[in-house]
């Protein structure tokens, strides 16, 4: 799986978009990019994947470079319960092996009031 | 749709124990896998169940050792435990086993906190 590097912390007032951004630069033609968070004591919770388009759902959108070597996550309305360590993920589904599922230091994001 | 399920959330015991930790997939989710986080290394991966067959194994001693129900449901067993084996344990369940070219997400559950002592 691809190595993905992300800023440790970020702050975001609340009511205003969070943009958080991943670099992935040696990523492959078949990884997908996938986003979980984590709020303090509680699972991974996962946000959004994608290959190369721009997805988006209820919780966030995924913007991908042309390149695809970075991504950015965003969250177009923070609010104060967003407040969770964010993980970018690269890999391919399956890839005939273990899910070694494995999570970076992700960005620690505070949303302030 | 109710979310994974994992029981206990807490639990304590003490070295040279065994401890067996429960998790509930989503409905109609059939793959299940495993995970041990600590805060020195990060999300590991345990195991994966689909259809009651472990389909793939991280690299962890025998002491641990899982099993998958016909209803999905899954259990994880870890015998003789370590002072090291305090983790946060983390159960993920999908609509598809990691075998294949499927994306399906995983979805984890809040957790057994395990603390040996």
């Amino acid at each position: 799986d691809a190595k993905t590097t992300q800023p440790p912390s970020m702050d975001c007032a609340e009511g205003r978009a969070a943009n958080l951004p991943c670099n992935h630069s040696t990523i492959s033609g078949n990884e997908y990019v996938y986003w979980y968070r984590q709020i303090h004591s509680q699972g991974p919770q996962y946000i959004i994947h994608g290959l190369k388009n721009n997805e988006t759902n209820e919780m966030a959108s995924l913007i991908i470079t042309e390149d695809r070597k970075s991504s950015t996550l965003i969250l177009p309305h923070a609010t104060l319960r967003d407040t969770a360590v964010y993980y970018c993920i690269v890999r391919v589904p399956g890839g005939g092996s273990a899910r070694q599922l494995t999570f970076g230091s992700g960005t620690q994001l505070t949303v302030l009031p | 749709k109710a979310g994974v399920t994992q029981t206990p959330r807490y639990l304590i015991k003490t070295r040279g124990q065994q401890v067996t930790l429960s998790c509930s997939p989503i409905s109609g989710h059939r793959s299940v896998s495993w995970y041990q986080q600590t805060p020195g290394q990060g999300l590991q991966f345990l195991f994966e169940y689909f259809s009651e067959t472990q389909r793939n194994k991280g690299n962890f001693p025998g002491r641990f050792s899982g099993r998958q129900f016909s209803n999905s449901r899954s259990e994880m067993n870890v015998s003789t435990l370590e002072l090291g084996d305090s983790a946060l344990y983390l159960c993920a369940s999908s609509l598809r086993p990691s075998t294949g070219s499927y994306n399906s997400p995983l979805h984890f559950g809040n957790g057994t906190r395990l603390t040996v002592t």
